[in-house]
């Protein structure tokens, strides 16, 4: 049971958006900042957004993050099937001064 | 260009024990704090310790504090990850992973090292 909630999966067609939720609490997403990593079959994870909404140099503008509250969301416009991937939400939790991250969120592009 | 080559996986037994290392290149390892993060086979990432920059700090996930032991050789750019009393839930691809601290993301990681708990 991950600290930070995701659907375990979405899915749109090719050219269209999807987004992502992550859902945690005052003592993770609340008080610090949310990143977002993308995880290509057998690959490492790699970072498409960090302190909430900013984007790595090399990350396409078609990747946003956004926060509010104990929420984050990310955001994929003009889908890709190279976007087929699994995305994690991370972030640190005061309470149990630790790193911790969603379950995962399969994209599949139809 | 960044670079973070983890080593030391393979297989043990259960009860036994296993020390990762990372080799880091093409930054300053003596301001960065470290991480390591491990993904069991089809399942999702799981956050496994932090080091500090001095390695005066550390940090552990519940399912291995008393087990797993984080350290960093800085003379050498080296991080480390020793593992006792492995058990089969530990089977995972253990990746090292720059800590950028002002973002607190990992901002690098490494290709991973797959440690297999079996007897």
């Amino acid at each position: 049971q991950s600290v930070l909630t995701q659907p375990p999966s979405v899915s749109a067609a090719p050219g269209q958006k999807v987004t992502i939720s992550c859902s945690g609490s005052s003592s993770n997403i609340g008080n610090h900042y949310v990143s977002w990593y993308q995880q290509l079959p057998g690959t490492a994870p790699k970072v498409l957004i960090y302190e909430n909404n900013e984007r790595p140099s090399g990350i396409p503008d078609r990747f946003s993050g956004s926060k509010s509250g104990t929420s984050a969301t990310l955001g994929i416009t003009g889908l890709q099937t190279g976007d087929e991937a699994d995305y994690y939400c991370g972030t640190w939790d005061s309470s149990l001064s630790a790193g911790v991250f969603g379950g995962g969120t399969k994209l599949t592009v139809l | 260009e960044v670079q973070l080559v983890e080593s030391g996986g393979g297989l043990v037994q259960p009860g036994g024990s296993l020390r990762l290392s990372c080799s880091a290149s093409g930054f300053t390892f003596t301001i960065y704090s470290m991480n390591w993060v491990r993904q069991a086979p089809g399942k999702g990432l799981e956050w496994v310790s932090y080091i500090s920059n001095s390695g005066s700090t550390m940090y552990y996930a519940d399912s291995v504090k008393g087990r797993f032991t984080i350290s960093r050789d800085n003379g050498k750019n080296s991080l480390f990850l020793q593992m006792n009393s492995l058990r089969a839930e530990d089977t995972a691809v253990y990746y090292c992973a720059r800590w950028h601290g002002s973002g607190q993301f990992q901002d690098y990681w490494g290709q991973g090292t797959l440690v297999t708990v079996s007897s």
